[in-house]
């Protein structure tokens, strides 16, 4: 079973670089592909991108000048930067998982989510 | 295409069968699997429809998906008041360097 649990900040200033982290419970960690993924209040959802155990990751190209992911493998933690926010990044964001062995056969879909975390862009 | 179209809204009665579309093109539903999330209110969106037509386990049977050429289609049958829900379409899209494509969702009302 996974679980997935954002934290980080509630609430960033426009031009500020929005940081969040995802930390996974799971014991086949190093078997999944971790996304992220946004929901603007009232929205459809949007696919920012997702990571690799490996570190490689592919991102929305969209977003791909402002966004960059990472993992912890020793603390099982995915984090999330993106750059430059404006009011239309307000969102809750969402991680999620992927078996690998399904992205690598070209299944892309999201079988365990996070609750999602709110993320509010004001001065 | 930065959404894959789908009806804002649906709805029917307690019983009846309904169906959402979603519309795709040859980079996206045309050439790669197509998934369906149900997202109830206030909650994450979980997996209801895998490659194209499959359930997950727990997924019950009146949920049923199809896929022709550039376009997909949920369908609920027997429709109950907890089915009440946004529904999203999801697909990889070939195009640029690669990315997931969702739908923009559809709110299914239950009368």
């Amino acid at each position: 079973q996974v679980q997935l649990q954002e934290s980080g900040p509630g609430l960033v200033k426009p031009s500020e670089t929005l940081s969040l982290t995802c930390s996974v419970s799971a014991d086949s960690f190093s078997t999944y592909t971790w996304s992220w993924i946004r929901q603007p209040p009232g929205k459809g959802l949007e696919w920012i991108g997702f990571i690799r155990y490996s570190g490689l990751a592919n991102y929305n190209p969209s977003l791909q000048s402002r966004v960059s992911l990472s993992i912890d493998t020793s603390k099982k933690q995915i984090s999330l930067k993106l750059s430059s926010v404006t009011a239309a990044d307000m969102a809750v964001y969402f991680c999620a998982s992927t078996p690998y062995k399904d992205i690598v056969t070209g299944y892309y879909y999201f079988d365990n989510w996070s609750q999602g975390t709110l993320v509010t862009v004001s001065s | 295409q930065s959404v894959l179209p789908q009806p804002p809204s649906a709805s029917g009665t307690p019983g009846q069968r309904v169906t959402i579309s979603c519309s795709g093109t040859t980079s996206n539903i045309g050439t790669n699997y197509v998934y369906w999330y149900q997202q109830l209110p206030g909650t994450a969106p979980r997996l209801l429809i895998y490659r194209n037509n499959q359930r997950p386990s727990g997924v019950s049977d009146r949920f049923s998906a199809s896929k022709s050429g550039t376009s997909a289609s949920l369908a609920i049958s027997g429709l109950r008041s907890e089915d009440e829900a946004d529904y999203y379409c999801a697909a990889w899209d070939g195009s640029l360097s690669g990315h997931v494509i969702f739908g923009g969702g559809t709110k299914l009302t239950v009368l």
